[in-house]
């Protein structure tokens, strides 16, 4: 069955480095990843999107690798925020349609 | 837009009785999805309807669980009877459908069964 890994401890960083964020899937290939950021007592809230063909996407302070190979998509925030501080969700493609199927989330903590 | 919009906010229950969850999609959004939220097993799908045809129930738990979407712009989700392991964040989402548009997700319902 498809299997979504995301680091369970918090990551604990201070401002302006880069934090970077591990997802990783098995016994299944999807076409395309989705990352989310959800923070407490909200609803996830969508960040990027990166298809198979696309090895990076970025967006503003937001970059995105996924290596099919691997098996494997990188989240990464450069120059991070306390603002930042959240947890992340990757969601790879689901079984049919526009579904998605989401990791556990990692809690990125960004201190002053 | 308002976003997805969900009702009630919070509900407290006990155990044997019947919960409905209330969710409108965002305006011209053809797919929606319920998902229910625990720390034990994160977020998990458990229904979605394209232009308001369940498309994948494999999610749901148990036949207490049954959702309904009757129209474009309302959704929902009954659990009967309840028990207290339901007691969970249940989120409602919406997205175009086709080529993985980005979902838009409520601010979910706080059920608590005793």
């Amino acid at each position: 069955s498809q299997k979504i890994e995301q680091n369970s401890e918090a990551l604990n960083i201070q401002e302006g480095k880069t934090a970077t964020l591990t997802c990783n899937y098995t016994n299944y290939s999807p076409a395309y990843l989705q990352w989310y950021r959800q923070d407490p007592g909200r609803g996830p809230v969508f960040l990027l999107l990166i298809r198979e063909n696309e090895k990076e996407k970025r967006k503003e302070r937001l970059k995105v690798t996924f290596d099919t190979t691997l098996k494997q998509s990188l989240f990464h925030i450069t120059a991070s925020q306390p603002a930042d501080s959240a947890t992340y969700l990757c969601a790879p493609e689901g079984n049919a349609g526009n579904m998605l199927t989401f990791g556990g989330g990692t809690r990125l903590m960004v201190k002053p | 837009d308002a976003g997805v919009i969900q009702s009630p906010r919070h509900e407290v229950t006990e155990m044997g009785q019947e919960v409905t969850l209330r969710c409108k999609p965002i305006s011209g959004h053809n797919s929606l999805f319920w998902y229910r939220q625990t720390m034990m097993r994160g977020l998990e799908l458990l229904i979605y309807f394209n232009n308001n045809v369940p498309i994948d129930d494999s999610g749901m738990p148990e036949d207490r669980f049954s959702a309904k979407m009757p129209n474009a712009s309302f959704s929902t989700l009954k659990i009967q009877p309840s028990e207290p392991r339901d007691s969970a964040v249940y989120f409602c989402a919406s997205s175009r459908q086709g080529f993985p548009y980005e979902q838009y997700f409520g601010p979910g319902t706080r059920l608590t069964v005793t």
